[in-house]
């Protein structure tokens, strides 16, 4: 199993050009979500799904979009990038049941600079 | 609400040292605790996790961690560090019936020669 995967690894984007980044996986988890690392201030979480077709702003939401067409799938989209989010994007995922205590399975990431 | 406050960004161990890594948390319900650790260029991975079971948890690569409910803390340990022990390492709450986890910000272990 591949697990969590990311594309692209890395992009460069001038500001108020688009991307999406794409997250997949492959353990048919329920619960998919978006997270930006930067330095000092840990993961925080941009959007979430708890299933398919379905989204949920998390605590920084603003300036990006997602989708969630098929369960093993989540697309993270900027539809006008800035500079304030040049970042390491991660998704993650979890399944739903109880015995899965909300274990997060992490991808590589995604090293975005918007210049 | 929930948190977690890592005390310290940076840690810095001899080789062979004992390590310890603060994690207090804060949380209205019964807590589940994680330590995850990022090595360089690389996504998060699970350290350990405590799921209302034993107390002192063992996780990989020889580190615990012990819940302790009165101090609300989740200090991570490792007795002899190793130079590839090197790298971030997070903290994060959740708890039952909840889709979110919180993370700490990071403490960056520095393995010294």
């Amino acid at each position: 199993n591949a697990g969590v995967t990311q594309t692209p690894k890395f992009r460069v984007l001038k500001t108020g050009q688009s991307m999406t980044l794409l997250c997949a996986q492959d353990m048919n988890h329920e619960y998919m979500y978006w997270y930006r690392q930067d330095p000092g201030m840990g993961l925080r979480l941009i959007h979430y799904s708890v299933g398919e077709g379905t989204t949920a702003k998390g605590e920084v939401p603003d300036g990006y979009n997602v989708s969630r067409l098929k369960k093993q799938n989540f697309l993270l989209g900027l539809e006008s990038a800035a500079p304030s989010q040049t970042s390491v994007y991660f998704c993650a995922s979890t399944c739903s049941g109880r015995a899965c205590y909300n274990e997060q399975f992490f991808g590589p990431g995604t090293r975005l600079t918007v210049l | 609400a929930q948190s977690v406050t890592q005390l310290g960004s940076h840690v810095s161990v001899s080789e062979g040292a004992l390590v310890l890594l603060r994690c207090n948390y804060s949380s209205s319900v019964p807590p589940y605790l994680f330590w995850y650790v990022q090595y360089p260029n690389q996504g998060l991975q699970l350290l350990l996790k405590y799921t209302s079971a034993a107390t002192l948890v063992k996780g990989i690569n020889g580190f615990e961690a012990e819940f302790k409910k009165s101090e609300t803390s989740f200090h991570l340990t490792k007795p002899s560090a190793h130079m590839s022990d090197a790298a971030e390492y997070f903290c994060a709450v959740s708890y039952t019936g909840g889709f979110k986890t919180i993370f700490g910000a990071g403490t960056r272990l520095f393995v010294k020669a």
